[in-house]
């Protein structure tokens, strides 16, 4: 089955950028999708089709996906962006659809 | 206003059953394919089931085949998991999300399976 990997965790600094890695066997060539979610509430998508944001989501967030890895970043870090960030993509091979494990950002 | 209301989730001894609704309101309801979304305390998130606009078309994670099943009557707007031989490894929230790319989420259910 298709694995996506994302590091636990990424600390930022308000007001730099925040990187957030999404790795996966070729996944350049699969549709990646992020999701925010803060404590004790449901997801929200942020980044769909790769680097696409959905209306009310800020401009600060941008996504990537090239090769093996998609990104996500978050530029001008603030203090509401600490949450749980989570990448996702459809497995055509297997018709499922696949979460990475989630990373924690924290800002400083 | 795009809505997605889940219920249905309760405790629940293991090997019992119970069946999730999800109430949708604010779009199209028959256009649009579903999903169930899980997600354990603690931890990150388990895609559960999909489901096309039409119900011809139904997917389910390899942790649930056979035991959940996922329906949807679009006639009343609604969204519904079956969840029978349930155990403890199913304890989560239970979401129901909108769209492959998962644009809308609902709220949750909380599903407790303990004896």
């Amino acid at each position: 089955s298709y694995v996506l990997t994302q590091p636990p965790s990424v600390s930022v600094a308000p007001g730099k950028t925040a990187r957030i890695t999404c790795g996966g066997n070729n996944i350049g060539s699969k549709s990646v999708h992020w999701y925010q979610q803060k404590p004790g509430q449901a997801p929200v998508l942020v980044i769909y089709y790769d680097s696409d944001r959905p209306s009310g989501i800020p401009e600060r967030f941008s996504g990537s996906n090239s090769g093996n890895t998609a990104t996500l970043t978050i530029s001008r870090v603030e203090a509401g962006d600490e949450a749980d960030y989570y990448c996702q993509v459809w497995d055509s091979s297997s018709d499922h659809a696949v979460f990475g494990g989630g990373t924690q950002l924290t800002v400083l | 206003e795009v809505q997605l209301v889940e219920s249905g989730g309760g405790l629940v001894q293991p090997g019992g059953s119970l069946r999730l609704s999800c109430a949708a309101s604010g779009f199209t309801f028959s256009s649009y394919e579903m999903n169930w979304v899980r997600q354990a305390p603690g931890k990150g998130l388990e895609w559960v089931s999909y489901i096309s606009s039409s119900g011809s078309t139904i997917y389910y994670a390899d942790s649930v085949k056979g035991r959940f099943t996922i329906s949807r009557d679009n006639a009343k707007n609604s969204l519904y998991l079956q969840m029978n031989s349930l155990r403890a490894e199913d304890t989560a929230v239970y979401y129901c999300a909108r769209d492959t790319q998962l644009v809308r989420w609902g709220q949750g259910t909380l599903v407790t399976v303990s004896s």
